[in-house]
Formats: structure tokens, sequence, C-alpha cells
């Protein structure tokens, strides 16, 4: 049971246009969410994430959208650039952290997209 | 160190050896986790450590994997009798306030 999908496998876009990465969920239960970035041979790096109670982030060059009654996030990349081609992983957890250190708990994942931005 | 660090970068053994995977998480981060990458798969959850907390193990995909946490600190995964299908990316990250810092990861290969 996949509760965490990025339907597209791969996004490919010239360089300083916009990249828009998708992804959708099916836990109700889901409410904190995180795009991470990996590039061959290295871990995932986060990137941003949004909390249940907004409908956007930003941070520079990134955005991530949630749209809760869809179950839909989308993550916006404007303007893209070659360094940006990685995949890019979505990811959702239960659990909000709180001010006396925690973690997120458990996060699922998507399958990853990979970008791929052209010069 | 500054990161997340895990070992050995890369592991190949035969079909039923036992292979046991390092990380060594940010000091002073109190929660571990464990997860796998398959080839062209998103990242599988294995394992949690929080604290003093009994671990979440809910991801295992059978008993002949294991994982302890030593002091809060240095963790490590073990995988019994290994099967081609254990062939993956494990990961390790830790976490205190922010997201998650991931180890490079250790790249099993069962023959």
């Amino acid at each position: 049971d996949q509760q965490v999908k990025q339907n597209s496998p791969s996004l490919s876009v010239q360089e300083g246009r916009i990249s828009i990465l998708n992804c959708d969920y099916t836990n109700s239960m889901f409410d904190y969410f995180l795009w991470y970035k990996k590039y061959p041979a290295e871990g995932p790096t986060f990137l941003i994430s949004i909390s249940s109670i907004k409908d956007k982030n930003e941070d520079g060059r990134f955005t991530v959208f949630l749209n809760k009654s869809a179950k839909h996030l989308s993550l916006h990349i404007v303007p893209s650039q070659p360094g940006d081609s990685a995949v890019y992983f979505c990811a959702a957890s239960g659990s909000l952290p709180y001010a006396g250190g925690t973690s997120y708990g458990k996060l699922t994942f998507g399958q990853g997209t990979i970008l791929t931005v052209h010069p | 160190g500054a990161g997340v660090s895990q070992s050995p970068s890369n592991k190949v053994t035969e079909k039923g050896k036992d292979v046991e995977l390092r990380c060594d998480p940010i000091s002073g981060h109190t929660a571990l986790y464990w997860y796998r990458q398959s080839l062209g798969q998103g990242l599988e959850f294995l394992i949690y450590f929080q604290g003093n907390s009994a671990p979440d193990k809910s991801g295992l995909p059978s008993d002949r994997f294991s994982a302890e946490r030593t002091g809060g600190s240095v963790s490590t995964l073990t995988i019994q009798r290994t099967q081609q299908e254990d062939s993956a990316v494990y990961l390790c990250a830790s976490s205190w306030r922010e997201g998650y810092t991931f180890g490079s990861g250790t790249r099993l290969t069962v023959v």
C-alpha cells in the first residue's frame, strides 16, 4: 500500500524555467510534509517542509504547496538550474516536532522523481 | 563528526552470510532511523530509535533483520542469512529538532 506516491518517475526542464514536482498521499493522518533531494552516491538532503496548518511555504527558489482536501503537494523550483538535477523525494509524517526537541518520527517516502535541468 | 557516518560504504556478501552495517549519528541527536532503497524504489522505513524509548521495529521486513543502538549513539543493523532481495542501499539518518540528516548509505550487494 503506497501511502505516498510520486507518479512521475522523471521530469525534464529547460534551465531558467519552472520545475513542478508532484506528490499525492492517501493517509489523512499525515500532518507534516517534507521534500528531499538526492544526488547519486549521497544521502538525501532536506530541502523544505510544510505543516498541515499551512498551504504554502517558500524558501528562496523553492516553494511547497499543500492542498489538504486533494491530499496533494507540489514542489516548485524557479528558476531551475542545472545543479538542481537530482532525484526528489516527498515524504510525510504523522508527527509534528515540538519545542522539547524531537524528531518527526518515521517518514513515509514517495518513489522519487528524477529531475533533469538542461542548460 | 559533522554529519552522519555510515560504514562500510559498500559491502558485497555471499548469500546466506550475516552482515553488520554501522551508523554513527550526529552527536546529540536523540532519534536514529534506518531506511533502505532498493533499485528503482523509494526509501523504505526499517526501524526508528527515539531516546530511551522502545524502538519502532514495524518496518523490519523479516526476523532476519535486527538493529540495536548502544548508549544512545552508534547503531548497528544486522542482517542474518542474507538473501539476494536484501540487496539495496541502507541509509541511516538522525535528527533532533530539524529535519533528518542522512548518511551516504551502505550499498549492500548479495551474490
